[in-house]
């Protein structure tokens, strides 16, 4: 089946506006993870979706950014006033609940000029 | 101090050698340990996972933890130029969802 979708592959922005990455995980992942890999750096947590429950945000590193998850599929993740400090890979990835195995999409490289 | 730790290299090994990868992690109550592979501007892919102590073998890979030393490594047996990559190492606590990944090993196969 389909793998893990994320779109845009790439997005250039300008300081100060808003961008919305998209995120469709593999049918029937009930666990999906969003993460921030910087240059030469690791993956950062930013939030996880499991089902219906309440989303662990610990990890997002300002009010500026956000996520939702709709009918426990799709997720989009929000960054608001964007700054040059944001750009980076964006990484979703997904799993069936209770399996630590994570599937990673290609990414959204953004560029905040 | 960092949650997993690995060294940045780069580790440059001839073809046909043995590439060993380490990794620490600083909680002892880590019970998941993962090593994926991450090619220049690609995804990281899962290859190994291992949760209990001593050695585990997928082909030409091996994946060792002692949790006593807090230390998981990786061994690539007759590495080949293919295995040139990035190579992460994950844990997870067990007690949430969180999974912390190292900065990452770089790795070059010379032919």
């Amino acid at each position: 089946g389909a793998g893990v979708s994320q779109s845009p592959s790439n997005k250039v922005t300008e300081k100060g506006k808003d961008v919305e990455l998209r995120c469709d995980p593999i049918s029937g992942h009930t666990a999906l993870y969003w993460y921030r890999q910087s240059l030469g750096q690791g993956l950062e947590f930013l939030i996880y979706f499991q089902g219906n429950s309440a989303p662990d945000k610990s990890g997002l590193p300002s009010d500026r950014f956000s996520a939702e998850r709709t009918g426990g599929s799709v997720s989009t993740l929000t960054i608001q006033r964007t700054q040059q400090e944001d750009s980076a890979v964006y990484l979703c990835a997904s799993s069936f609940f209770g399996e630590n195995i994570q599937y990673f999409g290609a990414g959204t490289r953004l560029s905040v000029l | 101090q960092k949650e997993v730790e690995q060294n940045s290299g780069p580790l440059s090994v001839p073809e046909g050698a043995i590439a060993s990868l380490n990794c620490t992690y600083s909680d002892r109550v880590s019970q998941s340990f993962f090593w994926y592979r991450q090619y220049s501007g690609k995804s990281p892919e899962l290859i190994m996972s291992i949760y209990s102590n001593g050695d585990k073998e997928d082909g030409r890979f091996t994946a060792q933890l002692n949790k006593a030393s807090q230390y998981v490594s990786l061994l690539i047996r007759d590495s080949q130029p293919s295995d040139s990559a990035t190579y992460l190492c994950a844990v997870n606590k067990g007690t949430g969802n969180q999974f912390y990944f190292g900065t990452g090993t770089s790795l070059t196969v010379i032919p």
